[in-house]
C-alpha cells in the first residue's frame, strides 16, 4: 500500500483557480469513485473538504470542487482566498476495507 | 454533533506500547459506525493506521482493519461503558513519533467526516 502522489506545492494569486492533483493506482484511486480532500491548516486537525470525488459536505464553499480521470483524482479551489492557505491531503478507499492518503500538498496564496 | 478527544501519555520508552483513547462526545459508539486512527509524523503527511467496526446489533462487532504496514503492531478496541475507544501500538521506535488523531470515518462512505484534535507522542528514551 503506497502513498498517493500529490505535488509539494501549489501557488496561486488571489482570486486565481489553482488544481492538486492526486495520482494513485487501478487499486485505489482508479478503481473506485471514493476519493476525498482534506484541509489542514497549522497545528489543527484535517477537515473534510470533498467526498466521493465530488462531494461536499454542508458548509464547504463551492469554490472547492474535485474530479477524476482514470488513476488522477483532482481538487480545484476557484476564486483563491488568503484562507485557503493550507496542506491539503488526498484519500482513496484502496480495496479490502483500507484506506491511504496521498503525501500531502502545501498551498500558498501569494 | 460528534466531538472527539484523544488523550495519554506524550512520551514513551522505545520498545514500550503507545496507549491512546478516544473520548466520543454526542454520538454513542455503540451505533454502527467505524472508528479511526489516522497519525501524522512531525512536518509530514498523514498516515492511515486503521479503524474498528462497532454495532451492538451485527455479528460483525469488533471487526478491525489495519494499514498492513503496522498491522502486526497494532490492536483497536472499544470500550462502550465509557463511549470511547482506544489504540496500542506496540514495540515502538523514534519512527512511530507524531499527532495521533481519532475520527469517525462515515458509516455510509470512505472518508473521515469527524477528528479529534490530535494529540503528539514521541517516543524517547
Amino acid at each position: 500500500q503506497s502513498a498517493l502522489t500529490q505535488p509539494a506545492s501549489v501557488s496561486g494569486s488571489p482570486g486565481q483557480s489553482i488544481t492538486i492533483s492526486c495520482t494513485g493506482t487501478s487499486s485505489d484511486v482508479g478503481g473506485h469513485d471514493l476519493v476525498s480532500w482534506y484541509q489542514q491548516h497549522p497545528g489543527k486537525a484535517p477537515q473534510l473538504m470533498i467526498y466521493e470525488v465530488t462531494k461536499r459536505p454542508s458548509g464547504v464553499s463551492n469554490r472547492f470542487s474535485g474530479s477524476k480521470s482514470a488513476n488522477t483524482a483532482s481538487l480545484t479551489i476557484s476564486g483563491l482566498q488568503a484562507e485557503d492557505e493550507a496542506d491539503y491531503y488526498c484519500c482513496s478507499y484502496a480495496g479490502s476495507s483500507t484506506m491511504v492518503f496521498g503525501g500531502g500538498t502545501k498551498l500558498t496564496v501569494l | 454533533q460528534v466531538q472527539l478527544q484523544e488523550s495519554g501519555p506524550g512520551l514513551v520508552k522505545p520498545s514500550d506500547t503507545l496507549s491512546l483513547t478516544c473520548g466520543v462526545s454526542n454520538y454513542s459508539v455503540s451505533s454502527s459506525n467505524w472508528w479511526g486512527w489516522i497519525r501524522q509524523p512531525p512536518g509530514k503527511g498523514l498516515e492511515w493506521i486503521g479503524y474498528i467496526y462497532y454495532s451492538g446489533r451485527t455479528l460483525y462487532s469488533g471487526t478491525t482493519y489495519y494499514n498492513p504496514s503496522l498491522k502486526s503492531r497494532v490492536t483497536m478496541s472499544v470500550d462502550t461503558s465509557k463511549n470511547q475507544f482506544s489504540l496500542k501500538l506496540s514495540s515502538v521506535t523514534a519512527m512511530d513519533t507524531a499527532v495521533y488523531y481519532c475520527a469517525r470515518k462515515d458509516p455510509s462512505g470512505w472518508y473521515f467526516d469527524y477528528w479529534g484534535q490530535g494529540t503528539l507522542v514521541t517516543v524517547s528514551s
